[in-house]
C-alpha cells in the first residue's frame, strides 16, 4: 500500500481481555517495528522484525505482550490480560531494510488502546 | 544502548519567529530522523539526515556526525508548526527516540 496501515485505529477494552493490533507495512519493506507511546510521553521501542531473522523482542515490557509477522509482511501485536497501564498509542513502522544508510522509517497512524 | 537527548523540552514562539531545536546522541549512527507529531498523534517524517544539511521550505536540518548532534531550524514559524518534534537515531536496527520538544506557536 501507499503507507503503513494499522487497525483498529481505536480500541476500548475491558481490563483482563486480550487484544490484537494489526500492522500492514509498506509493500516491499523488509523491516517492521512496533513502538508504544503513552499520553504525553516519548516513543518506547517494543519489537523489531527484519526479514526472516529472529525478531528483536528486547523492548516487550512483559510476557503478556507478543508479536508475530506472517509471511514477512503483516504483523500482529497481541496483548493478553490487558491492564490499565497498557493504555497507549501503539505505533507500527516499516523501512526498506533494517540497517544501513538510506533506510527512512515510516510510521502508521497508530492504534489507540484504552483499557477500562 | 544509544542515548538521545533533545533540547529545549518546551518552546513557545510568536508567529514569524525563528527557532533551533537540538538533538545530541551518544553513539555513531547510520540513521537519524526528525519527526513532527501533529495534534492527532501522527508522526510525520521531516528529514532523514545521518549527516550533512538538508532544507525543505521553511525547515532545514544539519547533522554533525563527528560531534554527535543534529539541529532542526524552523524559520518564520506558523501556528501549524505547533506540536512535538522528535529526533530519533540508531547505530544498528533499533530507532531510539528522544523525549521531544513541545513547540507552541502563538498567533
Amino acid at each position: 500500500g501507499a503507507g503503513v496501515s494499522q487497525s483498529p485505529s481505536n480500541k476500548v477494552t475491558e481490563k483482563g481481555k486480550d487484544v490484537e493490533l494489526r500492522c500492514d507495512p509498506i509493500s516491499g519493506h523488509t523491516a517492521l517495528y512496533w513502538y508504544r507511546q503513552s499520553l504525553g510521553q516519548g516513543l518506547e521501542f517494543l519489537i523489531y522484525f527484519q526479514g526472516n531473522s529472529a525478531p528483536d523482542k528486547s523492548g516487550l515490557p512483559s510476557d503478556r505482550f507478543s508479536a508475530e509477522r506472517t509471511g514477512g509482511s503483516v504483523s500482529t501485536l497481541t496483548i493478553q490480560r490487558t491492564q490499565q497501564e497498557d493504555s497507549a498509542v501503539y505505533l507500527c513502522a516499516s523501512s526498506l531494510m533494517g540497517q544501513g544508510l538510506g533506510n527512512t522509517i515510516y510510521f502508521g497512524e497508530g492504534s489507540w488502546l484504552t483499557v477500562v | 544502548g544509544i542515548q538521545v537527548e533533545q533540547s529545549p523540552p518546551d518552546l513557545i514562539l510568536q508567529e514569524g519567529a525563528n527557532s533551533t531545536l537540538r538533538c545530541n546522541f551518544s553513539d555513531s549512527v547510520n540513521n537519524l530522523q526528525w519527526f513532527h507529531q501533529n495534534p492527532w498523534g501522527q508522526l510525520i517524517n521531516l528529514f532523514y539526515i545521518p549527516s550533512g544539511t538538508k532544507q525543505n521550505g521553511r525547515l532545514s536540518a544539519t547533522t554533525v556526525a563527528t560531534e554527535r548532534y543534529s539541529l532542526l531550524y524552523i524559520s518564520s514559524s506558523q501556528t501549524t508548526d505547533s506540536g512535538v518534534y522528535f529526533c530519533a537515531a540508531r547505530p544498528g536496527s533499533r530507532l531510539t527516540f528522544g523525549e521531544g520538544t513541545q513547540l507552541t506557536v502563538n498567533p
